[in-house]
């Protein structure tokens, strides 16, 4: 089966920027993927990493080590409207996305 | 559609009765999933349909949960003999295929079991 471990609450300030991090077990492993969920809203793609590295998409970045089965978000100059929940989500071929439990994070002025 | 459509946003139904959940995917897209999510919890794999593969029902809780997909595209879940644990918000989401790791989400339904 798969289990992914992250964070369950991080909290930060506007202006600073955090790292959200996931660990993973998988049997067969496709790739890691982020999704943000504001509360009462549906889940929305952030990132993917299939290789090992950096993924940058603007303020947000996703880095991705296979051999450590590791991964993290990282977001930049935190504003007010990236308080939410990340979801990290693995992929083994040929079955759905499962996802982690989810960091709630909450940025403060 | 332009997006997952799924119907009812709401359903309120008494314990021991059945319900059925509807997804509306995007049109050509293959890959379909469910997942459950209750109050501040994660995302809870439910079952993933792929073109005309067999599902993957290893998520489902229990035998009192189903769901099928027409013609590659409409999923129906159904819910037999609700119970109070059920109660969640149930999301499906959509892919274009079994390898593109973007999914796209409904706005769910809150399922309420009273």
């Amino acid at each position: 089966g798969q289990s992914l471990e992250q964070p369950s609450e991080v909290t930060a300030v506007e202006g600073a920027i955090v790292q959200i991090n996931c660990t993973y077990q998988t049997s067969g492993f496709y790739g890691l993927s982020w999704y943000q969920q504001h509360d009462g809203g549906a889940p929305t793609f952030l990132s993917y990493n299939g290789l090992d590295g950096l993924e940058e998409t603007g303020r947000f970045s996703s880095f991705l080590s296979r051999s450590d089965s590791y991964g993290y978000l990282l977001l930049q100059e935190l504003q007010m409207k990236d308080s939410a929940s990340y979801f990290c989500a693995v992929r083994k071929a040929g079955t759905a996305l499962i996802f982690g439990k989810g960091t709630t994070l909450s940025v403060s002025s | 559609g332009a997006g997952v459509s799924q119907s009812p946003s709401n359903k309120v139904t008494e314990k021991g009765k059945d319900v059925e959940l509807r997804c509306d995917p995007i049109s050509g897209h293959t890959a379909l999933y469910w997942y459950r999510q209750s109050l501040g919890q994660g995302l809870e794999f439910l079952i993933y349909f792929q073109g005309n593969s067999a599902p993957d029902k290893s998520g489902l809780p229990s035998d009192r949960f189903s769901a099928e997909r027409t013609g590659g595209s409409v999923s129906t879940l159904t819910i037999q003999r609700t119970q109070q644990e059920d109660s969640a918000v149930y999301l499906c989401a959509s892919s274009i295929d079994r390898e593109n790791t973007e999914a796209f989400f409904g706005q769910g339904t809150r399922l309420t079991v009273v």
